[in-house]
């Protein structure tokens, strides 16, 4: 039973470009929501955040962006670069952290 | 401040073996987590540990248990290997303190290949 969900595997965008990356959840009680970034043959390192109380966190080139009617946020990256290349996790909190499926990026000189 | 350690880093084993992994947190965490990362399932909490007793635990067989010592270092193991646990298992590490969590620090990871 996936709580958090990424339904797009994979993603190219071009240098300079937006990148938006996107996450439902079914859970209404979590209350805090996390984007992590993960190199391969590294952990996952985290990116931004945001609280159930705010609708928008931005942190330079990186936006999250939380609507919780739809249980839906999206990670907005401007602009992009190819060094943000690899693959993102969003991340739910309840009782523990549930994690979405994934999102590769590419970022395309 | 040193970051999250696993150890090993990389592991081949065959089925029907059983296997330790060990995880170090980040000095004055006390809470650890651990994650199997698998392709298409994202990763997958299999249990977490705080003073030594297990805080929560996600929907995975009896065979994979854990522990967590004085130190706030960390074991899990698996026992009875099947091909199926071939798999990146993360472990993370946090402060703990009360009420739900907010921010983990992940290991690099130990990738187990069961043959």
């Amino acid at each position: 039973d996936q709580q958090v969900k990424q339904n797009s595997p994979s993603l190219s965008v071009q240098e300079g470009r937006i990148s938006i990356l996107n996450c439902d959840y079914t859970n209404s009680m979590f209350d805090y929501f996390l984007w992590y970034k993960k190199y391969p043959a590294e952990g996952p390192t985290f990116l931004i955040s945001i609280s159930s109380i705010k609708d928008k966190n931005e942190d330079g080139r990186f936006t999250v962006f939380l609507n919780k009617s739809a249980k839906h946020l999206s990670l907005h990256i401007v602009p992009s670069q190819p060094g943000d290349s690899a693959v993102y996790f969003c991340a739910a909190s309840g009782n523990q952290f549930y994690f979405g499926t994934g999102t590769s990026l590419t970022v395309i000189p | 401040k040193a970051g999250v350690t696993q150890t090993p880093r990389y592991l081949i084993k065959t089925r029907g073996q059983q296997v330790t992994l060990s995880c170090s947190p980040i000095s004055g965490h006390r809470s650890v987590s651990w994650y199997q990362q698998t392709p298409g399932q994202g990763l997958q909490f299999l249990f977490e540990y705080f003073s030594e007793t297990q805080r929560n635990k996600g929907n995975f067989p009896g065979r994979f248990s854990g522990r967590q010592f004085s130190n706030s270092r960390s074991e899990m193991n698996v026992s009875t290997l099947e091909l199926g646990d071939s798999a990146l298992y993360l472990c993370a590490s946090s402060l703990g303190a009360g009420g739900p969590p907010r921010e983990q620090f992940f290991g690099p990871g130990t990738r187990l290949t069961v043959l």
